[in-house]
């Protein structure tokens, strides 16, 4: 079945430093993947999404690059803020429901 | 716009005692689910509805938890007896079905519940 795989937390980071988070996947056909984040005491909330290879998701300073032959979709970002300090769920949609990793939880401290 | 509204936002409640959680999609989204969100396990689908009728309940824990959609802009989810296991943040999120599903679900803030 489907399923997603990502890096395990906690990460803390200093302001402005760079972020990578990795998710891998494996599913059958073509999914589209995406990344979710949810600030403390809030729900999910899409940050940003690819429907197919090679496509790139951004949003808010965040990248991330469908790549097929590595089946990843990795999540990177050029300068952290405090603010960005939240849990990140890597996500793929093929045909049935969205299914998302465990979440790795960020920690930007200035 | 409202968004997908959840309550109670907390709940805490004595082990046997039945807990109904309800949640309100977005006006004019036909899909609706019911997560289970744990420190252990992460982010679990329980049971999902399009159009107000259960698509997928493979999973729900066991036989104590059940859900509803009586229409289109409500929904429950009953544990009953409940169970200290039980004890975690039920979120519920709401989307266009079929071809207009992006794929994008929308979250409610969630219902903190726990069982003593």
């Amino acid at each position: 079945g489907n399923s997603v795989t990502q890096m395990e937390g906690p990460v803390t980071l200093s302001e402005e430093a760079f972020l990578t988070i990795n998710c891998t996947y494996t599913a059958t056909g073509y999914p589209s993947l995406f990344w979710y984040v949810q600030y403390p005491g809030e729900g999910l909330q899409l940050l940003l999404k690819a429907t197919k290879a090679d496509d790139k998701g951004s949003n808010k300073g965040f990248e991330a690059t469908y790549r097929k032959e590595t089946t990843s979709f990795h999540l990177e970002k050029g300068s952290v803020q405090v603010s960005d300090s939240a849990v990140y769920f890597c996500a793929l949609k093929g045909n049935t429901p969205l299914v998302f990793g465990k979440g790795t939880r960020l920690s930007v401290i200035a | 716009d409202a968004g997908v509204i959840q309550s109670p936002r907390h709940e805490v409640t004595e082990m046997g005692q039945e807990v109904t959680l309800r949640c309100k999609p977005i006006s004019g989204h036909n899909s609706l689910f019911w997560y289970r969100q744990t420190m252990m396990r992460g982010l679990e689908l329980l049971i999902y509805f399009n159009n107000n009728v259960p698509i997928d309940d493979s999973g729900m824990p066991e036989d104590r938890f059940s859900a509803k959609m009586p229409n289109a802009s409500f929904s429950t989810l009953k544990i009953q007896p409940s169970e200290p296991r039980d004890s975690a943040v039920y979120f519920c999120a709401s989307s266009l079905a079929g071809l207009a599903n992006t794929g994008e679900l929308f979250f409610g803030e969630g219902s903190r519940l726990t069982v003593l």
